[in-house]
Formats: C-alpha cells, sequence, structure tokens
C-alpha cells in the first residue's frame, strides 16, 4: 500500500451496534488523526495520537475510542452507534518534517 | 473561542481568476493551511503560510497577514476541474488543526 488507507468504505449501522473504523499509514508519520465531516461544518477532531503508545482528545471525543498499538494503524471504535454519528470519517496522518496532513479516502457511515 | 470564517459558495467563469477569503480567531498560531477536496474526495494540500506574504506555486496562490487573522487563496487560470471545495484551517499553540466549513467553488464554462 502507498499512502493512508481506511476501511470499510461505506457502511450502514443499527444503532447501538458496535463498530470499529480501521486506518493503516506506511508513511512511518508518527501522528495521526480521526476527523469527522458533516455537511456545512468544518472537519472536526474526534482523536489524535502524537505516537505510538499515546492518545489524545479532540474537540469531539465522546462515544468514540482510539487505539495506537503500533505506528501504522490507529482503528476508531464506535462502542455503541447513535444516529448523530452518521458522518464521513477521514483518518488523516502528518510526519516530524512538516505539519502537513495527508488523508486516508474517507468512511461514509450512516446509522440508523 | 476559536473561529474560522470562509465564503460558503462562490462562481467563477474558466479562464477568469478568482479569490477566496479566510479570517480566523485561534488560540495561538502556527501556520495556515489551504487544502482542496473534490466532492466526495478526501482533502488534499495545496499550501502552507506561517509568516506573512504572498506564497506562490504555479497557478495557486496562498497569502497571509497574521496582524489581521487574515488570509487569501488565488485561483489564475481557472479551469472547469478547479470546481472543488476549498478548506482553510489554521494550526493553533497546541498544534491542532482547527478548520474552517470551506468554500464551494463553482466554475461556470
Amino acid at each position: 500500500i502507498a499512502g493512508i488507507t481506511q476501511a470499510p468504505t461505506s457502511q450502514i449501522l443499527a444503532a447501538g451496534r458496535r463498530m470499529t473504523l480501521r486506518c493503516t499509514q506506511d508513511m512511518r508519520h508518527n501522528a495521526m488523526y480521526w476527523y469527522r465531516q458533516d455537511l456545512g461544518l468544518g472537519l472536526r477532531l474526534i482523536h489524535y495520537s502524537n505516537t505510538a503508545g499515546t492518545t489524545g482528545k479532540g474537540e469531539v471525543p465522546d462515544g468514540y475510542s482510539v487505539s495506537r498499538a503500533n505506528t501504522d494503524d490507529f482503528p476508531l471504535t464506535l462502542a455503541s452507534a447513535v444516529p448523530s454519528q452518521t458522518s464521513v470519517y477521514f483518518c488523516a496522518s502528518s510526519g516530524r518534517e512538516s505539519n502537513e496532513q495527508f488523508f486516508g479516502p474517507g468512511t461514509r457511515l450512516t446509522v440508523l | 473561542g476559536q473561529n474560522i470564517d470562509q465564503p460558503t459558495e462562490m462562481t467563477a467563469t474558466e479562464g477568469a481568476i478568482v479569490q477566496i477569503n479566510c479570517t480566523y480567531q485561534t488560540s495561538g498560531f502556527n501556520g495556515l493551511f489551504w487544502y482542496q477536496q473534490h466532492a466526495g474526495e478526501a482533502p488534499t494540500f495545496l499550501s502552507y503560510n506561517v509568516l506573512d506574504g504572498l506564497e506562490e506555486k504555479g497557478r495557486f496562490s496562498s497569502f497571509l497577514s497574521r496582524s489581521k487573522g487574515y488570509s487569501y487563496l488565488l485561483l489564475k487560470e481557472l479551469q472547469m476541474k478547479d470546481s472543488a471545495s476549498y478548506l482553510c484551517a489554521v494550526m493553533d499553540s497546541n498544534y491542532q488543526l482547527i478548520w474552517g466549513a470551506g468554500t464551494k467553488l463553482i466554475i461556470k464554462p
């Protein structure tokens, strides 16, 4: 793989179900991020990780959890999905050499 | 609070020039980014300004005035493929990006 990948591409989920969105990068970037993008709003940071083994809360962390067991992977888990979590989710990463963030293709999630 | 403002939508003609403005109020400043996002796709990096002045990159230029909390993205010789949303983002004192809602640019032939 080259760059940053996300899975699944899209998902329809029943409310109350648990769901993990996957994100993998092969650029050896130290920092990774999860955003959600909703119509009319800017990208909002859910959680971030500055380096493997550490995570932090962003602007809208409630209902979401993350882990960073290694450099490459940064999964986002919705423990019990609710309809307000219907959104497009983007994973991003950045390296120490610049502040530029590289984005994955996104996951379109619908919670019914 | 932190705030990034940019117009919701702009329309321009193919071959023309368009300027997209962005004003910001953030806790700290560690640079301003412009990203392009085509419908249904991921944002892609266009430019980064951390010092005042104009940065030129081909048909695209970005300007920053830190004292005014203001930036603009200038697109010249517009092409139909430039139809996209343009996102302004500021890196705050915690090195987190604060994003504007984006400006949807419509190019007409």
